[in-house]
């Protein structure tokens, strides 16, 4: 079973900052997702990626997938009160068909 | 109604009771799914319907018993559930499941409290 490590735990910033959220494990994946969770809600997709080294951008949201397909980063810029919630990465193995997710990012902005 | 959608929102159970909880997708999918998410724990994946055959069973103890009677109605049967049941059940779908990549769409969750 892969395991998927996501740091810092919590992170509370100030509307305006930049920040970098991080997935990690020690298996490689076919595919990463990227979720957020409001309050309240069940997590909403944000992004998939499935190439390494592959970058995308979703407005002030920019995700990377690691040259080796074993991690990922969510870097979001100028934060704003919006983005909180709790970040959720999710992968999927090679030779499995179900995803496997992490402990989750919980971001707080601040106003 | 879009999307998917999720009944009761909320649900506070004793231990002897038998409740039931419902998941709907309105979005043509082929997949269902049921998902707990405890707190300070990863979501677990419980149960997954694929064209509606349960095709996953992730050692989920029979007090908990999913019904997927079409492709766009799944339920999960509770009965002498225990206090760390307590959690938010998560139901989504999918398109399908195909190897390398699919998208899953979440409901709201259910709150279950167990007394």
């Amino acid at each position: 079973t892969q395991l998927l490590e996501q740091s810092p735990q919590f992170l509370s910033i100030q509307e305006g900052e930049n920040l970098t959220v991080y997935c990690n494990s020690s298996s490689v994946f076919s595919s990463l997702q990227w979720y957020r969770q409001e309050p309240g809600e069940g997590p909403v997709l944000l992004v998939t990626v499935v190439t390494g080294g592959e970058v995308k951008k979703l407005k002030r949201l920019t995700f990377q997938f690691g040259d080796a397909r074993k991690d990922s980063s969510l870097h979001i810029t100028a934060a704003q009160t919006g983005d909180t919630g709790l970040y959720l990465c999710a992968a999927l193995s090679p030779y499995g068909q179900n995803f496997v997710f992490g402990p989750g990012t919980r971001l707080s902005v601040l106003p | 109604e879009t999307g998917v959608t999720q009944t009761p929102r909320h649900l506070v159970m004793g231990m002897t009771n038998k409740k039931s909880l419902k998941c709907e997708q309105h979005l043509g999918h082929n997949a269902m799914y049921w998902y707990k998410q405890s707190a300070k724990k990863p979501l677990e994946l419980m149960f997954v319907y694929s064209l509606e055959e349960r095709v996953e069973n992730n050692s989920v103890p029979s007090r908990f018993s999913p019904e997927c009677p079409n492709s766009s109605h799944l339920f999960l049967h509770l009965h002498t559930l225990q206090p760390e049941d307590s959690a938010l059940y998560l139901c989504a779908s999918s398109q399908d499941r195909v190897a390398g990549s699919y998208e899953q769409y979440f409901g709201p969750g259910t709150r279950l409290t167990v007394t």
